[in-house]
């Protein structure tokens, strides 16, 4: 079955530090959307992808999805602690499916 | 807007009671979807649904879950004779249309913690 690898599994960065978070997958993703998680409360979405090569900006955070579609990065610029919180990608294994599955989340402290 | 709204927020049930978990999505969404985090787990799809039919219910298990989305309402999620091994959180999406290519919105969860 299809997996999603989120790299690093954790990261604690000092207050306004850069990072990146990388989701990687085996084989094509189709839709590869990026969520946050604050411990004990539901997902926000950030960023939907589809094609190849694109890339989307809101405030301090930029997502790219590569040409093969089959990586995508999360990359946070001048880290804040509202920053803070698991960081999962979610994608769908073919086109028509109905259920995103996700990788195992990626856990962000920011210091100040 | 209101968000996908899930009641309740956290629910304590015995062994062997029922657990009923209600989704209001979006405004305007016609298309729901359950998933289950367990702890220290990923998160797992369970059920697909629009409006009165089940799309998709491939991640849940064979027996206990049940899923409906009725035509006025929210969608519920039954889990009957609760086990300790249902302790989880249960999430509700919804999105506009279906779900590839679309936005999917999550709620806030719902914890159940069977006793």
């Amino acid at each position: 079955s299809q997996e999603l690898e989120q790299s690093p599994q954790s990261l604690i960065v000092q207050e306004g530090k850069n990072l990146t978070i990388n989701c990687t997958s085996s084989k094509t993703l189709y839709g590869l959307y990026w969520y946050k998680q604050k411990y004990g409360e539901g997902l926000i979405f950030l960023m939907m992808l589809q094609k190849g090569g694109e890339e989307k900006s809101h405030e301090k955070i930029t997502a790219k999805l590569d040409e093969k579609k089959q990586q995508s990065s999360l990359h946070i610029t001048a880290s804040q602690p509202s920053h803070a919180g698991i960081y999962l990608c979610g994608a769908f294994a073919r086109t028509g499916a109905n259920n995103l599955f996700f990788g195992t989340g990626t856990r962000l402290t920011v210091i100040p | 807007n209101a968000g996908v709204m899930q009641n309740p927020r956290h629910l304590v049930r015995r062994r062997g009671q029922e657990a009923r978990l209600r989704c209001s999505p979006m405004k305007g969404h016609s298309h729901v979807y359950w998933y289950r985090q367990l702890p220290e787990e990923g998160l797992k799809f369970m059920v697909y649904l629009q409006k009165e039919n089940i799309i998709d219910e491939s991640g849940m298990p064979k027996e206990r879950f049940s899923a409906e989305f009725p035509k006025e309402g929210p969608s519920i999620l039954r889990i009957q004779q609760v086990v300790r091994g249902d302790s989880a959180a249960y999430f509700c999406a919804s999105s506009l249309g279906p779900s590839s290519g679309n936005t999917i919105y999550f709620g806030e969860g719902s914890w159940l913690t069977v006793v």
